[in-house]
């Protein structure tokens, strides 16, 4: 069982370059989100998804867009690179509204220069 | 959501038994409290959830008072694998979990 699948594990963008960070999971889970993790912080909620196609934006969602075509893949997109994006970004899915459970991917380090 | 505040670090010895606390005096009626480990370069990995009093799964146990406005992560006999941060977490029991993680407390387990 692959569980949470993240794509690429490392990327360098110039700044003002547009990528997409690639989130599947094969565990049929409802929910799904992308985090970031700063060097000593911990992990900030960028985007969420409750289900297919419904979307909604978490704690620092600006420079970020994402959609829910399918259950299984949550793609997060960059629009414009910012070095303020260099971060790690984490996705994950749980099964349910009330599992306090998270499947966590083995992240995406990005670098913006 | 409720604020956590954690020890930034402890350092312990194989064999030990580790108590990690964390307080979160705003917690809600609705708020469970959650517990996750991360090791470098990995994502964040659940250990273990609890309402109330005590909670115990095959690696650690969970221990919250009657007040619930705080709780003790428990992890017995510490082996040097488990060197890694541990994140103390409360999310409401409605609607979609916006779980909140701190700087989580750093755990040193040395030979």
């Amino acid at each position: 069982n692959a569980g949470v699948t993240q794509t690429p594990k490392f990327q360098v963008l110039k700044t003002g370059q547009s990528m997409t960070l690639q989130c599947a999971q094969d565990m049929n889970h409802e929910y799904m989100s992308w985090y970031r993790q700063d060097p000593g912080m911990g992990l900030r909620l960028i985007h969420y998804s409750v289900g297919a196609g419904i979307t909604d934006q978490g704690e620092v969602p600006n420079g970020y867009n994402v959609s829910r075509s399918t259950t299984e893949d949550f793609p997060l997109r960059l629009l414009s690179a910012a070095p303020s994006q260099t971060s790690v970004y984490f996705c994950a899915s749980t099964r349910a509204r009330l599992d306090g459970e998270l499947f966590f991917g083995e992240g995406s380090r990005l670098t913006v220069l | 959501l409720a604020k956590t505040t954690q020890p930034i670090s402890m350092d312990s010895y194989e064999g030990q038994e580790v108590n990690i606390t964390c307080s979160h005096n705003n917690i809600a009626t609705n708020d469970y409290i959650t517990w996750y480990q991360q090791f470098p370069s990995q994502g964040p990995r659940f250990i273990i959830q609890g309402y109330k009093t005590k909670v115990t799964n095959e690696v650690a146990s969970l221990f919250i008072p009657a007040d619930r406005k705080s709780s003790t992560l428990s992890l017995p006999r510490v082996s040097l694998s488990d060197t890694a941060v541990y994140y103390c977490l409360v999310f409401m029991n409605t609607g979609f979990q916006k779980l909140v993680f701190g700087t989580g407390t750093r755990l040193l387990v040395s030979p």
